[in-house]
């Protein structure tokens, strides 16, 4: 089974500053790999994906992660974080043949913009 | 385009009260369901999930029940409310094809009192 590992349960960094939240995960075969945002008292949002093809995505926001399958891990980076990046990151990891199984989820990451 | 609505956005209950959740979803059919929990300070728990009508799968045995009633209708359900069921109920829903991309509601706040 596959299982993800956020490295840091919060991550407070100064606006205009560069961040960068990590995400590993454990699979024995092939994934797709999501990060998620969600905002206080709202859903989730889709940050980025990777599915295939180039190792390093671009999302919304100004957020890019990359793929790094010898070290199985997807972190997501932005050069210069807004007080309105203050919110919960989640990773999540799918298997490429997933047939109907869910998403399974990191403990989320809680970043923190300081003014 | 595909849009999922969740109601109530909050609800008050006191303990032993029953449950009723919903969310539906518009714009796409066959969906698979989800039903996700957070309680606070921590992630998100898959509580149940459905592949079609009548079809649910539990992730966690507890004192909540899930009924898809129509293809795109999910509901949660408790006879009688405990306190530990507090939190942030998320629904979400994703294509039968294509990569597993989940796509969420806006969530429900349940406060039992």
């Amino acid at each position: 089974a596959q299982s993800v590992t956020q490295l840091d349960s919060q991550v407070p960094v100064f606006e205009e500053a560069p961040v960068e939240l990590r995400c590993n995960y454990s699979s024995s075969v092939s994934v797709y790999l999501f990060w998620y945002v969600q905002y206080p008292n709202q859903g989730l949002q889709l940050l980025l994906k990777y599915l295939s093809g180039s190792t390093l995505v671009k999302g919304i926001n100004g957020f890019e992660a990359e793929f790094n399958k010898s070290q199985t891990s997807f972190h997501l980076r932005k050069p210069s974080v807004h007080i309105s990046d203050t919110a919960e990151y989640f990773c999540a990891v799918s298997l490429r043949q997933s047939g109907n199984t869910p998403l399974v989820f990191g403990k989320g990451t809680r970043l923190s913009v300081i003014a | 385009s595909q849009t999922i609505h969740q109601w109530p956005a909050t609800l008050v209950q006191p303990v032993g009260s029953p449950l009723s959740l919903e969310c539906t979803v518009e714009g796409t059919s066959n969906p698979n369901l989800y039903w996700y929990r957070q309680a606070a300070g921590r992630g998100l728990q898959l509580l149940f999930y459905s592949v079609g009508i009548g079809q649910i799968s539990s992730e966690v045995p507890q004192n909540l029940s899930a009924s898809r009633p129509q293809d795109r209708q999910f509901i949660l359900s408790s006879k009688k409310l405990l306190l530990s069921d507090s939190g942030f109920y998320l629904c979400a829903w994703r294509s039968r094809t294509g990569p597993n991309e989940q796509f969420f509601g806006p969530g429900t706040r349940l406060t039992v009192l």
